[in-house]
C-alpha cells in the first residue's frame, strides 16, 4: 500500500512556456503532500507543503509565483512550473504522508524537467 | 539548512561485503530516517528509528542512533548487486519536516 505517483515522468518544453507536474496517492487519502527538487548527485531540498483545501507552505527562497501548487483533492497535488528557465531543468519529486510530523513520507517516482 | 552529512559520500565495495554509511546531524530530533534512491528514480522507505532507539534491524539492514554524538549508521551486510544505489538519512527535528543529507552513493561490485 502507499502508493504514490508522478505524471509525466519526463518532460521536455520550451523555455517560456509553463508545465504542470501531477502527485497522486492512489491508495490513501494524503492530508499533506510535499514538492521536492534533486539536482544532479545531490539531496533533496523540500520546496514546499501542500495541504488539501488551503495554500501551500513555501520554504524560504522559493518563488511561490514560479512554482505553484494547487491541493485541490485528498489525492492530488500539482506543482506548476510557470515561465520556464533552463535554470528550472531538475528533478522534482512529491511525497504524501497522512500525518505532517511524524512517521514515513511515501515518495513518487519523481518527474524530471529539461527547459530547452 | 540542511542538517544531515553523511559518510563517505560514494563507497564502493565487492558483493557479499558489509557496507557501512553514517549518518551526523545538528540538532534534536524526533526521528531519523535512512531511504534509498535508484537512479533517476523516487525514495523508498528502508527504515525509520526514534530518538529513544538505539538500534533497529530489517533483514539486513542494522541502524543505530546514537543521540549523544547526533549520529547515526547504516549497515548492510552481505551486499548484493541491487542494492547498488543512494541511500540518504532524513531527520525529523520536533514539529518540522524532513531534513535530508548529502547522501553516500553506494556500488556493489559484482
Amino acid at each position: 500500500g502507499a502508493v504514490v505517483s508522478q505524471h509525466p515522468s519526463r518532460v521536455i518544453c520550451k523555455s517560456g512556456t509553463s508545465v504542470k507536474i501531477e502527485c497522486r496517492s492512489l491508495d490513501f487519502q494524503a492530508t499533506t503532500m510535499f514538492w521536492y527538487r534533486q539536482f544532479p548527485k545531490q539531496s533533496l531540498m523540500l520546496m514546499a507543503t501542500s495541504n488539501e483545501g488551503s495554500k501551500a507552505t513555501y520554504e524560504q527562497g522559493v518563488e511561490k509565483d514560479k512554482f505553484l501548487i494547487n491541493h485541490a483533492s485528498l489525492t492530488l497535488s500539482t506543482l506548476t512550473v510557470t515561465s520556464a528557465h533552463p535554470e528550472d531543468s531538475s528533478f522534482y519529486i512529491c511525497s504524501a504522508t497522512l500525518a505532517i510530523s511524524t512517521d514515513t513520507q511515501y515518495f513518487g517516482p519523481g518527474t524530471r524537467l529539461t527547459v530547452l | 539548512s540542511q542538517q544531515g552529512e553523511e559518510d563517505p559520500q560514494a563507497l564502493s565495495i565487492q558483493e557479499g561485503e558489509n557496507a557501512t554509511m553514517n549518518c551526523s546531524y545538528k540538532t534534536s530530533i524526533n526521528n531519523l530516517q535512512w531511504y534509498r534512491q535508484n537512479s533517476g528514480r523516487g525514495l523508498v522507505h528502508l527504515i525509520l528509528i526514534r530518538s529513544n532507539e538505539r538500534e533497529k534491524h530489517s533483514g539486513r539492514l542494522r541502524v543505530t542512533l546514537d543521540t549523544s554524538k547526533k549520529s547515526s549508521s547504516l549497515l548492510i551486510t552481505a551486499s548484493r548487486a541491487a542494492d547498488t544505489a543512494s541511500y540518504f538519512c532524513a531527520t525529523v527535528p520536533p514539529a518540522q519536516k524532513l531534513v535530508f543529507g548529502q547522501g553516500t552513493r553506494l556500488t556493489i561490485n559484482p
